[in-house]
């Protein structure tokens, strides 16, 4: 199975702020790669598809960047409602496989 | 509207059975592979099981192969999970999600870009 190393777990930061999470495949994976949000109690919501392709209706201030191994989500200016849990997931290669989340929350 | 509704969680002992199902509006149902992503309490997402358009194509987790059946009724728009044997690690959140693509295919699944609110299902004595 393709694991996937997310990090950091957990992570405060201020409004406004620059926020990076990384996702590390322990293969390569292309650029098969999926990026979501899930609020407290709501279902997830896909933000990023193919490592970069941003979803129609979601802000700009959220990207998605890499391919191969090593992959990089940002939110550039970070807002109130950013709280949740973000996952990424590979799809290259059967299970279908999540890293373990990163919380992001406001300090 | 564009929806997946789950139903079907309960509580249920270890080694009974269980069977979930979605019902999908808004979309031409027939188009899409579509999935089950489990979560337990307080943990992150584990994909179950995935089946293509025609259930020509269908994968499953090793957690659940051969005690988990997945199965679709593209006249009835309507998704199913047999779970059987059930365990306790087997608790969790379930949801139903469908994907950009057609079939079960390593890099041709696509991403889940609709979910469900997902049903809860509890294994315990």
């Amino acid at each position: 199975d393709v694991q996937m190393t997310q990090s950091p777990s957990s992570l405060s930061a201020s409004v406004g702020d620059r926020v990076t999470i990384t996702c590390q495949a322990s293969q390569d994976i292309s650029n098969y790669l999926n990026w979501y949000q899930q609020q407290p109690g709501k279902a997830p919501k896909l933000l990023v598809n193919d490592a970069s392709n941003l979803e129609t209706g979601v802000p700009s201030r959220f990207s998605g960047s890499g391919s191969g191994a090593d992959f990089t989500f940002t939110i550039t200016s970070l807002q109130p409602e950013d709280i949740a849990t973000y996952y990424c997931q590979q799809y290259a290669n059967l299970p279908v496989t999540f890293g373990g989340g990163t919380k992001v929350g406001i300090k | 509207e564009v929806q997946l509704v789950e139903s079907g969680g309960r509580l249920v002992q270890p080694g009974r059975s269980l069977r979930l199902s979605c019902a999908a509006s808004g979309f031409t149902f027939e188009d899409y592979a579509m999935h089950w992503v489990r979560q337990a309490p307080g943990k992150g997402l584990e994909w179950v099981s995935g089946i293509g358009w025609s259930s020509g194509t269908s994968a499953y987790a090793d957690s659940v192969k051969g005690r988990f059946t997945m199965s679709r009724d593209n006249a009835k728009n309507s998704l199913y999970l047999q779970m059987d044997s059930l365990r306790p690690e087997d608790t969790a959140l379930y949801f139903c999600a469908k994907t950009s693509g057609i079939n079960v295919l390593p890099a041709a699944l696509g991403a889940f870009d609709m979910w469900g609110q997902g049903t809860m299902v509890t294994v315990s004595s």
